[in-house]
């Protein structure tokens, strides 16, 4: 198992350009996260997804979008990126919490809008 | 909404010796409490969870504590290994969207052990 994977790992942007992260898992969970971090604040939520096709909002979803179209993947869209989303990008996946709910984390992806 | 404070921010023991982290939460109806370790330029682990009707839960070196009338919780590392220098997280949860942990994390404790 690759367990959570996310691409790509790092990437540029300028200031207004948009772009897409993807998040897949091979574990089969029904839930899916987006977090980002920053220097001295941990881990915040973005958005969720408890399924196929339903999203939610977490702490800090403004200037974000996501869609699950399969539930092996969570896609996180800046459609016009500023500098205060430069960030570490961390998606995780989960079961239910009926079945657990550990929470696994990827690798990361490492914005910087300039 | 949860806020999870943690402390020490930066913690350094000598190799064999015990290192102790606390979080505090504010949310009364949190039941969930993860601990996740992340090394330089990796993703958080999980290492350690406990659910609210537990006190106390061990793996090994490790062991997590939880007073629920407090609102605290701490991670316990024994037998100090270099390998195990990272920064450490705790987090609560509430419950999100059918069921789900909406996890509230701390800033992180930076562990130095030193051989």
């Amino acid at each position: 198992n690759a367990g959570v994977t996310q691409t790509p790992k790092f990437r540029v942007l300028k200031t207004g350009q948009s772009m897409t992260l993807l998040c897949a898992q091979d574990m089969n969970h029904e839930y899916m996260y987006w977090y980002r971090q920053d220097p001295g604040m941990g881990l915040r939520l973005i958005h969720y997804s408890v399924g196929e096709g339903t999203t939610a909002k977490g702490e800090v979803p403004d200037g974000y979008n996501v869609s699950r179209l399969k539930k092996q993947n969570f896609l996180l869209g800046l459609e016009s990126a500023a500098p205060s989303q430069t960030s570490v990008y961390f998606c995780a996946s989960s079961y239910s919490t009926r079945r657990g709910g550990k929470q696994y984390f990827g690798p990361g992806t490492r914005l910087t809008v300039t | 909404g949860e806020n999870v404070e943690q402390h020490p921010s930066t913690l350094s023991v000598q190799e064999g010796d015990s290192a102790v982290i606390k979080c505090t939460y504010s949310d009364s109806a949190s039941n969930y409490f993860p601990w996740y370790k992340q090394e330089l330029g990796k993703g958080p682990q999980l290492i350690i969870d406990i659910r609210s009707n537990v006190g106390e839960k061990k793996d090994q070196r490790i062991a997590v504590t939880l007073n629920k009338t407090a609102k605290h919780f701490s991670l316990h590392i024994t037998e100090t290994q270099p390998e195990d220098s990272a920064v450490y997280f705790c987090a609560a949860s509430i419950s999100g969207g059918a069921g789900s942990y909406q996890l509230t994390f701390g800033k992180g404790t930076k562990l130095s052990v030193i051989p």
